[in-house]
């Protein structure tokens, strides 16, 4: 089974601030990770995944196999950084991609 | 405009009747999905389909039904098994292949059980 743990509902700090989304995935093989991202009134749309290796909106985040974990950084949060995210997993070969229950990012001014 | 669109974008049902939401892309991708999401809940995998005439359940198939015909199109029926139905429906498609993980989302469909 695969599974995507996301601990915090809500999120929020100031403009500026060093912000982290947690992830925490459960499965058995070799996965492939994602962070999508959905701001206010658009559709859900891919943020960056582990296998580019890429910074995305100054966005970046590592694949941790020891720890199971694809956290999300951004050193300096930006107001228009206010959004819904959403770690995702997908299973390798089965197309079965797995999301968690999500983290609202606030960043106030 | 190359896309998925779902339809219809909001939707009424009394209890004990089917609904049907459309999915349709001209994407080209073989693989299609319908998601629910609900406050708190994040996204739920309904069901999938890797290829045309193929589908796999997910995480909360049961009550609802899906058939894939056609490439370009996913059709999800809201059966009146379904003991919650009112939410927010994802359509959402991807390529196949080595690198094309992307999941492309429609804009959803809000269905509201009365």
């Amino acid at each position: 089974a695969q599974r995507v743990t996301q601990p915090e509902k809500l999120l929020s700090v100031f403009k500026g601030a060093p912000v982290e989304l947690k992830c925490n995935y459960s499965y058995s093989g070799s996965p492939e990770l994602f962070w999508y991202v959905q701001y206010s009134r658009q559709r859900l749309q891919l943020l960056l995944r582990h296998i580019s290796r890429e910074s995305i909106k100054g966005f970046t985040a590592d694949l941790n196999k020891g720890e199971t974990s694809f956290h999300l950084k951004k050193p300096f949060a930006q107001e228009e950084d206010s959004a819904m995210y959403y770690c995702a997993l997908s299973g390798g070969s089965n197309y079965k991609l797995t999301f968690g229950k999500g983290t609202l990012l606030t960043v106030n001014p | 405009d190359g896309g998925i669109t779902q339809s219809p974008k909001y939707l009424f049902r009394k209890e004990g009747q089917n609904v049907t939401l459309s999915c349709e892309q001209n994407l080209n991708h073989d693989a299609m999905y319908w998601y629910r999401q609900d406050p708190g809940q994040g996204l739920r995998l309904i069901y999938y389909s890797q290829i045309v005439n193929d589908f796999q359940k997910g995480d909360i198939a049961e009550g609802y039904s899906v058939s894939r015909e056609k490439k370009e199109s996913f059709p999800l029926t809201v059966t009146s098994a379904q003991k919650n139905p009112t939410a927010f429906y994802l359509c959402a498609s991807k390529g196949t292949g080595a690198g094309t993980g992307e999941l492309f989302f429609g804009e959803g469909s809000r269905l509201t059980v009365l």
